[in-house]
């Protein structure tokens, strides 16, 4: 049973435009959650993260929002860049939770 | 320059063979995990660890495979027998939990069982 759900396996953008990526979970008691991206042959890294008490966290191009009553969350990538090319991945953490749960991933490929 | 390593990078063993991957976490931080990451389940969490001491290993099938943290500089998993089923890429991160779930990952092991 996924906690973390990340339906769209992958997305194409032109450069330029928006990448939205989108994340469903299903535990109420995560506190917080995060993206991650990763390229080919590298581990993970963090891109960004939301607590459960704001609707939205913005940093440079990147913007996630959370709606908490629809238990979802989305990535905006304005404008994608063809170096934004990987897998994302949405986790869901808390602070009474022990564990970083990862969704499946979605991977983002813009087209130059 | 803080980060996780992972050894080794990549491994191609036969059917039946024990394997075994290395993993130092970051110093100072409290939390490690391992992760497999497939095409289905994407990061699939297997085991972590708090201060060295085991917290769930419930995503790892116990007969065949064994995490360990004998020390705070090396985090373990091993395989044995290994089985083709077992090829995939393998993940070491560690981090200070509970908080964020702000986790710093190795470059990963590839592991192939022919």
């Amino acid at each position: 049973d996924q906690q973390v759900k990340q339906n769209s396996p992958s997305l194409s953008v032109q450069e330029g435009r928006i990448s939205i990526l989108n994340c469903d979970y299903t535990n109420s008691m995560f506190d917080y959650f995060l993206w991650y991206k990763k390229y080919p042959a590298e581990g993970p890294t963090f891109l960004i993260s939301i607590s459960s008490i704001k609707d939205k966290n913005e940093d440079g191009r990147f913007t996630v929002f959370l709606n908490k009553s629809a238990k979802h969350l989305s990535l905006h990538i304005v404008p994608s860049q063809p170096g934004d090319s990987a897998v994302y991945f949405c986790a869901a953490s808390g602070t009474s939770y022990d564990k970083v749960i990862f969704g499946p991933g979605t991977s983002l490929s813009v087209i130059p | 320059d803080a980060r996780v390593t992972q050894t080794p990078r990549h491994k191609v063993t036969e059917m039946g063979q024990e394997v075994t991957m290395r993993c130092q976490p970051i110093l100072g931080h409290n939390t490690v995990f391992w992760y497999r990451q497939t095409m289905m389940q994407g990061l699939e969490l297997l085991a972590y660890f708090r201060n060295r001491a085991p917290l769930d290993d419930s995503g790892m099938p116990k007969d065949r495979f064994s995490a360990e943290m004998p020390d705070a500089t090396l985090a373990t998993l091993k395989i044995q027998p290994s089985e083709p089923r077992d090829s995939a890429v393998y993940f070491c991160a560690s981090g200070l939990l509970p908080n964020t779930g702000e986790l710093f990952f190795g470059e990963g092991s590839r592991l192939t069982v022919l």
